[in-house]
C-alpha cells in the first residue's frame, strides 16, 4: 500500500496491557504526526517527529510514549491506558519545508479501546 | 494561543442548493488556512488550502482577514459531498524549527439530501 499505513486498524485493550500502534509512510516525507480524534473534541495533535526534532504536546500524558526509529516509521507505545483513552489515533506524514507548512497526509487510523 | 471554530455541528442542504461551511479562527498573527474532509470510510485528506487560491470538486474558500474567517462555499451540492469537513490552521512565518502543526476545529458534518 502507498501512501501512510497504520496498523492495527482496531486494538481493543485492557488498562494493564502494553501495546504499540505502528505506522509507516511510503512518501518519502521528512516529518510524522500522531493526531486523537475523539468524539467530542477536535483532533489533537500528540507528538511530531520532523527533521528528527521531537516536538511534544505537554497535554500528552506519559503512558503516551512516541518512537520514530527512521523518517518512514512513527510508533505510539501504550501501557496503562484509562477508558478515556479510547478513540481514534491517526498517524500523518508531510514534508516539512521553511517555505511554509505542507499539507499532511494522513493514515486510516487506529481505533483504540480501553476497558 | 491559536483556536478555529466550526460553530455547526450537523449541515443539512438539498442537493443542488448552495453550501456553505463556517469557520473562524484566533490567532494574532498571519495564518495558513486548510480544509480536510473525510468522507465515509475513508482517511482525512485535504480538500484545499488558501495559499494555492485553487477549487478543488466546486468548493472555494475565501481567507478573510478581517473577519478571521474562512468559510467554505460550493454553489450546488452534490450527494457525494457528504461528508465530514474539518478546518485547520498552522502558523506563520514558518518556525524553522523543523516542526509544523496543525489546529483543527472540531468538525462539521454536512449531509446532502436527494
Amino acid at each position: 500500500e502507498t501512501g501512510v499505513t497504520q496498523t492495527p486498524r482496531h486494538l481493543v485493550m485492557g488498562m494493564t496491557n502494553k501495546k504499540s500502534l505502528k505506522c509507516e509512510q511510503h512518501l518519502g516525507h521528512n516529518a510524522m504526526y500522531w493526531y486523537k480524534q475523539s468524539a467530542k473534541k477536535p483532533l489533537e495533535l500528540m507528538f511530531v517527529y520532523s527533521l528528527e526534532e521531537r516536538v511534544e504536546n505537554n497535554s500528552v500524558p506519559s503512558r503516551f510514549s512516541p518512537e520514530c526509529p527512521n523518517s518512514s516509521h512513527l510508533f505510539l507505545h501504550l501501557h496503562t491506558l484509562q477508558p478515556e483513552d479510547s478513540a481514534l489515533y491517526l498517524c500523518a506524514s508531510s514534508q516539512v519545508r521553511e517555505t511554509g507548512g505542507e499539507k499532511l497526509f494522513f493514515g486510516s487510523g487506529t481505533q483504540l479501546s480501553v476497558l | 494561543a491559536q483556536r478555529v471554530t466550526q460553530p455547526e455541528k450537523l449541515l443539512s442542504v438539498f442537493k443542488g442548493a448552495p453550501v456553505e461551511l463556517k469557520c473562524n479562527y484566533s490567532y494574532s498573527g498571519s495564518p495558513e488556512l486548510f480544509w480536510y474532509v473525510q468522507y465515509s470510510r475513508q482517511r482525512l485528506q485535504l480538500l484545499l488550502r488558501h495559499i494555492s487560491r485553487e477549487s478543488i470538486k466546486g468548493f472555494t474558500a475565501d481567507l478573510n482577514k478581517g473577519e478571521t474567517s474562512f468559510h467554505l462555499k460550493k454553489p450546488f451540492a452534490q450527494e457525494e459531498d457528504s461528508a465530514m469537513y474539518y478546518c485547520a490552521l498552522s502558523l506563520l512565518p514558518y518556525s524553522g524549527a523543523g516542526s509544523y502543526q496543525l489546529t483543527f476545529g472540531k468538525g462539521t458534518k454536512l449531509s446532502v439530501i436527494p
